[in-house]
């Protein structure tokens, strides 16, 4: 039971532009999400988080944006760097398990120089 | 931001044999525990929630007498494979939340992650 969607596996943008990653989520009792980025052999690392009180939360070059009626949510980095190039996961918490959190299946963002 | 360790980094084992994993909060207290487990380009897939003092909470289709659960203290929670196979070669994380919000707000720290190989 997917509960948190990434659709797409890879994401390859030109350094200096945009980058927007996607995520959709099913459970309406998500109240909390966040974004992590990983890099091969090592745990996640926070990057940003929206709680759903909100539809916009912004940390420098990253923003979240939360659409609560469409139960999706997005992350925008701009503008791009090379440094950038990781896997996203999306994660959503707040469900029956007060205290769990789901994770998306990641996108793999690239950024060319 | 909070510090979770997760010791070791790599692990190869026989397989029939058990492997301990052990994942400390270093600088606050985590009366709960996570353990994931990711397999080759794919998500992070939760496995089971540690609680301090209690029974682990396992997810649908974790076996749970093979991945034992102990969570001793408010610092560290450890996770044994026992009698490994090499289907349990996998990349397997912890974390903890920060329950008094140390960084700013809800988000769980994670581990470094342990690689097993089981030949």
């Amino acid at each position: 039971d997917q509960q948190v969607k990434q659709n797409s596996p890879s994401l390859s943008v030109q350094e200096g532009r945009i980058s927007i990653l996607n995520c959709d989520y099913t459970n309406s009792m998500f109240d909390y999400f966040l974004w992590y980025k990983k890099y091969p052999a090592e745990g996640p690392t926070f990057l940003i988080s929206i709680s759903s009180i909100k539809d916009k939360n912004e940390d420098g070059r990253f923003t979240v944006f939360l659409n609560k009626s469409a139960k999706h949510l997005s992350l925008h980095i701009v503008p791009s760097q090379p440094g950038d190039s990781a896997v996203y996961f999306c994660a959503a918490s707040g469900g029956y398990n007060n205290n769990d959190m789901r994770f998306g299946a990641g996108t793999r963002l690239t950024v060319k120089p | 931001g909070a510090v979770v360790s997760q010791h070791p980094s790599w692990v190869i084992c026989k397989s029939g044999t058990s492997v301990k994993i052990e994942c400390r909060s270093l600088d606050f207290q985590a009366t709960t525990m996570f353990w994931y487990r990711q397999f080759p380009k794919q998500s992070l897939m939760l496995m089971a929630t540690s609680n301090e003092g209690s029974k682990a909470t396992y997810e649908q289709g974790v076996e749970k007498d093979k991945f034992l659960i102990n969570h001793a203290s408010l610092t560290l929670s450890t996770l044994t494979v026992t009698s490994a196979h090499p289907e349990d070669s996998s990349f397997y994380i912890c974390s903890a939340r920060d329950h008094q919000n140390r960084g700013g707000g809800t988000e769980a720290f994670f581990g470094q992650g342990t690689r097993l190989t089981v030949v």
